[in-house]
């Protein structure tokens, strides 16, 4: 079936180092991504997405990259900060259904 | 704007009863969906819906139905409830078609414990 998996279920980090994410996906038709953050006992909230047509985007101290070939995702985080400690997942979809399957998720600690 | 709101918050059911988890949105979004998420896992999508009047099923669709008669509301029916149907559901809504921005707003969720 279809899935979207995660390599690592917990990554420690130090503060104001760079967080990487990954993320692989299986569905070849998915054309839409995304990336949630979520905190304790709150809903996923939006961080970033990238459509098919791109292997980059960038938002706000937030890049996410894209390879198609090797149906792997990563969401990148600079200057890590202890606000950014949460559970993280990825999701795609393709854009004509929009079923969004989701991973895991990653949990991200950052460490004072 | 309230964004996404999920009613109740909390609920405990004994197995065979019945129930609607309430979810209405006010940002006039065409996309509307319900996940469930259990310990440790991620969210699965349960029905979704495109727009008034259309739903369809998504990944784990069994002992749950759904209905939208207005942009605004889609409420999750548990027919029978049965404990492997505690888990924490979310709600969700976004705008739908390309060109658009498909973020999804997430609802807070509501904890529902079948005894």
């Amino acid at each position: 079936g279809e899935s979207v998996g995660l390599h690592l279920p917990t990554l420690s980090v130090q503060e104001g180092d760079n967080s990487i994410i990954n993320c692989a996906y299986s569905n070849s038709a998915s054309d839409y991504f995304i990336w949630y953050k979520q905190e304790s006992g709150k809903g996923p909230q939006f961080i970033i997405d990238i459509r098919s047509n791109m292997d980059k985007r960038q938002g706000q101290r937030v890049t996410v990259l894209l390879n198609k070939t090797v149906k792997h995702l990563s969401l990148q985080i600079a200057a890590t900060q202890p606000g950014d400690s949460a559970v993280y997942f990825c999701a795609d979809a393709f854009s004509g259904t929009y079923k969004y399957i989701f991973g895991t998720g990653t949990r991200l600690k950052v460490l004072a | 704007n309230a964004g996404v709101t999920q009613t109740p918050k909390f609920q405990v059911l004994k197995t065979g009863q019945s129930m609607t988890l309430q979810c209405a949105q006010d940002m006039n979004h065409e996309y509307m969906s319900w996940y469930r998420q259990d310990p440790g896992m991620g969210l699965r999508l349960i029905h979704y819906s495109v727009g008034a009047g259309i739903t369809d099923q998504g990944e784990v669709p069994n002992g749950y139905n759904v209905s939208r008669s207005t942009t605004e509301d889609f409420p999750l029916r548990l027919l029978s409830a049965a404990p492997s149907q505690t888990s924490v559901y979310f709600c969700a809504s976004s705008s739908y078609g390309q060109g658009l921005s498909n973020e999804q707003f997430f609802g807070p969720g509501t904890r529902l414990t079948v005894l």
